[in-house]
């Protein structure tokens, strides 16, 4: 069964405060994906990766980074968090464009 | 502009009878959608998923329709139990792009 694992289940950081939110699929998949889930918005893209150092924006990718220096891990780093970063966030993975995707348990990332 | 939406933020039923989710879409170009499930708490789980190519698709209890004329897919749930008692999450991709588009969710409660 395909494990995705996310680091931290809740964070709470500072306005200003570099974070770095760490994702682990241990089923060789290619593809690694952040998604924020809020309220009434529902699950927005941020970035995501189809090879070791290779990323594409999703549809909100301000404010954020990304680092896949090997295939089993995939970091979002929030350069300067802001307090409208507050939010669940996903990580999911996939080994192809029809293969379901398969999501960690979120980080639930408070910025105050 | 939202590609899928889901336009009922909530949906109550009884146990033992049907729950019938609605999702639309605007991108023609979409061309295989799924649907996935989500406990607080915890990610979102794949449940079900179908191409364009087909009108139907059936596993178990869980049933989607696609009606690519009027850009509408439904999920049927028969019979609906408590345990169904989850944020749905309809979802769509185009040429077998790892990118889905993800509706804003539906909020099933199931009442014993």
């Amino acid at each position: 069964d395909v494990k995705v694992t996310q680091s931290s289940r809740y964070l709470v950081k500072r306005t200003g405060e570099k974070v770095f939110l760490e994702c682990v699929q241990d089923m060789d998949h290619e593809n690694m994906f952040w998604y924020r889930q809020d309220p009434g918005l529902g699950l927005r893209l941020i970035y995501f990766s189809y090879d070791v150092k290779m990323k594409e924006k999703g549809d909100i990718p301000e404010g954020y980074s990304v680092s896949r220096e090997k295939k089993e891990r995939f970091s979002l780093i929030l350069e300067s968090a802001s307090t409208n970063q507050t939010s669940m966030y996903l990580c999911a993975s996939t080994l192809t464009g029809r293969s379901p995707l398969h999501f960690g348990n979120g980080t639930r990332l408070t910025v105050t | 502009d939202q590609q899928v939406k889901q336009n009922s933020p909530s949906l109550s039923v009884q146990e033992g009878r049907i729950s019938i989710l609605n999702c639309d879409y605007t991108n023609s170009m979409f061309d295989y959608f799924l649907w996935y499930k989500k406990y607080p708490a915890e990610g979102p789980t794949f449940l079900i998923s179908i191409s364009s190519i087909k009108d139907k698709n059936e596993d178990g209890r869980f049933t989607v329709f696609l009606n690519k004329s009027a850009k509408h897919l439904s999920l049927h749930i028969v019979p609906s139990q408590p345990g169904d008692s989850a944020v749905y999450f309809c979802a769509a991709s185009q040429g077998g792009s790892e990118k889905l588009v993800f509706g804003k969710g539906t909020k099933l409660t199931v009442n014993p």
